[in-house]
């Protein structure tokens, strides 16, 4: 069965302090990995899209990283605007739809 | 603005009643997608439609249905509510299944 979780559940961190997030993932046949935002009460931003192994992407802030059954997303120097819940969710070649964790909530102090 | 509308934003109904919510997909997105999420369980995944065909079904109960209409916005509709069926109801539309995909602000249905 396809299956992503995340973890940790909930995150703390002061105004600049770097952390990861993970995602680990079983998925029979991976089209892509993505990473999104989700403020309470709107709906998911997308972040990125990672297709294969090694592969790495930027913006702003952060960077989401692939191996062959994880993902990473890094985050350099929060700022409170970061704090929000980040959402992993993978594409089986089979499927269209997108398998989604549980989440992380991120919070940012200033 | 995703540029997929989803309405109304907010709905409150008695349990046994009937609703639809709405969704305009993002305009040359074919594909619609729709998921439920309540704080325990998550983004699932209930029902896809692809230029007004069906494709994919998820977790989606039997009390309800969906359709997508030959101008491509969907439709999904609710019966019998119950409690549990309160929860944040989120389109996301894509062009195909080979890419992401973009998700609307959500309908918040109470069932009281």
């Amino acid at each position: 069965e396809d299956q992503v979780t995340q973890s940790p559940e909930a995150l703390r961190l002061q105004e600049g302090e770097s952390s990861s997030l993970n995602c680990s993932y079983t998925v029979s046949g991976l089209r892509g990995l993505f990473w999104y935002r989700q403020d309470p009460g709107k709906g998911p931003e997308f972040l990125f899209t990672l297709y294969s192994a090694g592969e790495e992407k930027e913006k702003e802030r952060l960077k989401a990283t692939l191996t062959k059954k994880e993902s990473f997303l890094h985050i350099t120097a929060p700022k409170p605007e970061d704090s929000a819940t980040y959402l992993c969710a993978v594409q089986a070649l089979s499927q269209g739809n997108l398998i989604f964790g549980k989440g992380t909530k991120l919070s940012v102090k200033p | 603005d995703s540029g997929v509308t989803q309405t109304p934003k907010h709905l409150i109904t008695a349990t046994g009643q009937r609703v639809t919510l709405r969704c305009s997909p993002r305009s040359g997105d074919l594909s619609v997608y729709w998921y439920q999420q309540s704080l325990d369980q998550g983004l699932q995944f209930l029902i896809q439609y692809y230029n007004g065909e069906e494709r994919a079904k998820g977790n989606i109960l039997e009390r309800f249905s969906a359709q997508q209409f030959p101008d491509l916005h969907s439709e999904l509709n609710l019966s019998s509510l119950e409690l549990g069926d309160s929860a944040l109801y989120f389109c996301a539309s894509s062009v195909d299944k080979n890419y992401g995909y973009t998700f609307g602000s959500g309908t918040r249905l109470t069932v009281v």
